[in-house]
C-alpha cells in the first residue's frame, strides 16, 4: 500500500546543477501535483497534471519544468538551481472530476541549494 | 480567487484543553475546505473536509470543524487535547479548474500541546 512515493527524501545541491524529483503512485490517479513549502507561507503549487500528456503552470513555475508520460509518474525538474529554490516539495495524487477529491501526498523531499 | 487565512501561526494549549485553530475563506462559490496535519519530517495527511453535506465535519483524532456561512469560518476544534496532536495544521479550499481540483493552502498553525 505504497500510495505516493517521492524520492530522494534529501538533497543538496550547489547553485546552478540540475536535478531531477521523482514521483510515482499507485492509486492510478489523473491528477498530480507539485508544491514547496517554505516557512510561513503554507505549500504553494508549482504545477500541476491532469493525465498523462498533459500539464499546466500553478502559482510559482518559475524555475522548474514537468512532464507526465505516464499515469504514474510526474517528475519534477531543476534545469538550474538557485538558492531560493531551497525548500521542502511535495508531491500530491487524486481523482479528477470534483472539488471534493482528496489529494494524498507524499513524504517531501527536503533540498538545499548552496 | 479563492484563499483561506489562518489566524495565529503558533497556538499554545496544555494537554486536556480545548484545541481551537481558526480559519476564514474567500470564495466567489460554494467552498470545498480542507484540514490537513503535518507531523514533524512528513507529509501532509487529510483530518476532514466539508463539501456541503453537513455543516459540521468529524474527522479523524477526534477532530471536528463546523462550517459557517454567514462568518466564512472553517474552524478546527478537539475538546481535549493529547501530547500527540502537536503538529503543524493546514487549511485548504479547493478551486475546480475544469476537471482539476487545485487546492490553496493557508499559512498553518503550529500546534503545541504542554503538560
Amino acid at each position: 500500500n505504497a500510495g505516493v512515493t517521492q524520492t530522494p527524501k534529501f538533497q543538496v545541491l550547489k547553485t546552478g546543477q540540475s536535478m531531477t524529483l521523482q514521483c510515482a503512485q499507485d492509486m492510478n490517479h489523473e491528477y498530480m501535483s507539485w508544491y514547496r513549502q517554505d516557512p510561513g507561507m503554507g505549500l504553494r503549487l508549482i504545477h500541476y497534471s491532469v493525465g498523462a500528456g498533459i500539464t499546466d503552470q500553478g502559482e510559482v513555475p518559475n524555475g522548474y519544468n514537468v512532464s507526465r508520460s505516464t499515469t504514474e509518474d510526474f517528475p519534477l525538474r531543476l534545469l538550474s538551481a538557485a538558492p531560493s529554490q531551497t525548500s521542502v516539495y511535495f508531491c500530491a495524487s487524486s481523482r479528477l472530476g470534483g472539488g471534493g477529491n482528496i489529494q494524498y501526498f507524499g513524504a517531501g523531499t527536503r533540498l538545499s541549494v548552496l | 480567487a479563492q484563499s483561506v487565512t489562518q489566524l495565529g501561526s503558533h497556538v499554545s494549549v496544555s494537554e486536556g484543553a480545548l484545541v481551537l485553530l481558526r480559519c476564514n475563506y474567500s470564495s466567489s462559490v460554494p467552498p470545498y475546505l480542507f484540514w490537513y496535519v503535518q507531523y514533524p519530517n512528513q507529509g501532509l495527511q487529510l483530518l476532514l473536509k466539508y463539501t456541503s453535506a453537513a455543516t459540521l465535519v468529524k474527522g479523524i483524532n477526534g477532530f471536528e470543524a463546523e462550517f459557517k456561512k454567514s462568518e466564512t469560518s472553517f474552524h478546527l476544534t478537539k475538546p481535549s487535547a493529547h501530547m500527540s496532536d502537536a503538529a503543524e495544521y493546514f487549511c485548504a479550499v479547493s478551486t475546480l479548474t475544469g476537471t482539476a481540483s487545485k487546492l490553496t493552502f493557508g499559512t498553518g498553525t503550529r500546534l503545541q500541546v504542554t503538560l
